[in-house]
């Protein structure tokens, strides 16, 4: 069964600190693997859009990054700010059924 | 500007009383999908569409009827809302060549 995983579920870190956030899937024939940013209650946001040709891509303080062969991505987040508090999704789309499979989130705290 | 519109946005409602959830998109994507999130299951999916006149049940489509007569809009009908059916649903849309997903801001559903 595809699987998409999210560890840990939630992170609390003081603001300015440098995070990773991962993001491991069980099938490495994916299409590409988005990140998405959601606030309580709100709907998603797409941060990052990789395809399965790239290795990393880079928007402002974010970078994610790509490793099929591994079944992983990161999310970097640099000097992170209490605005930066959201739950992060992300969602791997797979070649072998057209399907995309989501994980469950990881629940980031920046503290003040 | 390209978007996913969904509407109501919030909805009250009472056991068995039919309603539908309208979703539009205007970027011409041949996929639509809906999905509910509920605290703790994540986001699973309803159904998807991946062109006019073609759908198919994703994770959890019971209880749930949608149809695909226009290539932009993708209703999802309760005929007979029930109170397990209290969620937050999101429709969304992607293009089969680079398989970025859009996201509606979400429709929550109350059934009483």
């Amino acid at each position: 069964k595809q699987e998409v995983t999210q560890i840990p579920a939630a992170l609390s870190v003081p603001e300015g600190e440098n995070l990773v956030l991962n993001c491991s899937f069980t099938d490495s024939a994916i299409y590409n693997l988005q990140w998405f940013r959601q606030d309580p209650g709100k709907g998603l946001t797409s941060l990052l859009l990789i395809q399965s040709s790239q290795r990393e891509q880079t928007s402002g303080r974010l970078n994610a990054s790509l490793d099929k062969s591994s079944g992983r991505s990161t999310l970097y987040i640099a000097a992170s700010q209490p605005g930066d508090s959201a739950t992060y999704l992300c969602a791997a789309y797979m070649n072998r059924d057209d399907k995309i499979i989501f994980g469950k989130g990881t629940r980031l705290h920046i503290l003040p | 500007e390209a978007q996913v519109t969904q509407n109501p946005r919030y909805l009250i409602t009472v056991t068995g009383k039919k309603l539908t959830v309208t979703c539009s998109q205007n970027m011409n994507h041949e996929y639509m999908s809906w999905y509910r999130q509920d605290p703790g299951l994540g986001l699973r999916q309803i159904y998807y569409s991946m062109n006019v006149e073609v759908t198919d049940k994703g994770d959890v489509p019971e209880g749930y009827k949608v149809s695909r007569k226009e290539k932009r809009n993708f209703p999802l009908i309760l005929e007979s809302p029930s109170p397990n059916q209290t969620s937050l649903y999101f429709c969304a849309s992607h293009s089969g060549s680079t398989g970025e997903l859009f996201f509606g801001e979400g429709s929550r559903l109350t059934v009483l």
